[in-house]
């Protein structure tokens, strides 16, 4: 099955990098999503990796992953006040056609 | 440009008046999901609908029903709202399973208020 998890908060200096966790579950081959929400709105695809990657960089934004842990990462370099918001983790697995969706992690760039 | 398209932005309903929320797409996709996302939660998926088949998630209301007339439009129809059903409405869009890179495209969402 899936099950995907976040640690909940993360403070931030503006220009320091930040970095958000997530582990999952499911050991098909899979997808694996960082979607960003700002208050109010809906939630805003970041990037993606598939499983059979260990790393994707794209602009300030480096995703890692680690297979044999079940762990993903998500790395925002010179974190801008812009930044600030929920990030939700997800997982796309075979042909499921649902996202199954971590809690979220709450930042807060700090200016 | 929206791509998805999800009116109104707010939306006030009283306690058990049946309430609409419609969602558009520009994209073509096949695939077209409902979330509600209460307050510092994950959405949860409540129903998807792949081309004209309707998928219900297990644990979805009765009081939520769906439609998609064609393509483009997809509609929740909450039928007899009541105060915990008071959230934000996601709706998404993806290619379907056939692609398995097609992330899900979202709306800015509906909020729902009961009075």
């Amino acid at each position: 099955g899936e099950d995907v998890e976040q640690s909940l908060f993360l403070s931030v200096r503006e220009g320091d990098s930040s970095v958000i966790n997530c582990t999952y579950t499911d050991s098909s081959s899979t997808y694996l999503y960082w979607y960003k929400q700002e208050p109010g709105a809906g939630l805003q695809l970041l990037t993606y990796i598939f499983s059979n990657m260990d790393m994707k960089q794209d602009q300030r934004l480096t995703v890692l992953l680690n297979k044999k842990d079940k762990h993903l990462s998500l790395r925002i370099a010179d974190t801008q006040t812009g930044d600030s918001a929920i990030y939700f983790c997800a997982e796309r697995s075979g042909g499921n056609n649902r996202l199954a969706f971590g809690k979220g992690n709450q930042v807060v760039v700090i200016p | 440009d929206a791509m998805v398209i999800q009116n109104p932005r707010y939306q006030v309903t009283q306690f058990g008046k049946p309430v609409t929320l419609s969602c558009s797409q520009t994209l073509n996709h096949n695939v077209m999901y409902w979330y509600q996302q209460k307050s510092s939660q994950a959405p949860k998926l409540l129903f998807h609908y792949y081309d004209k088949d309707f998928n219900n998630e297990a644990d979805t209301p009765d009081n939520f029903q769906s439609r998609r007339p064609n393509t483009s439009f997809c509609f929740l129809d909450i039928r007899s709202p009541g105060l915990g059903d008071a959230a934000m409405y996601l709706c998404a869009t993806s290619r379907g399973a056939g692609d398995r890179r097609s992330p899900l495209h979202f709306g800015n969402g509906t909020r729902l208020t009961v009075t």
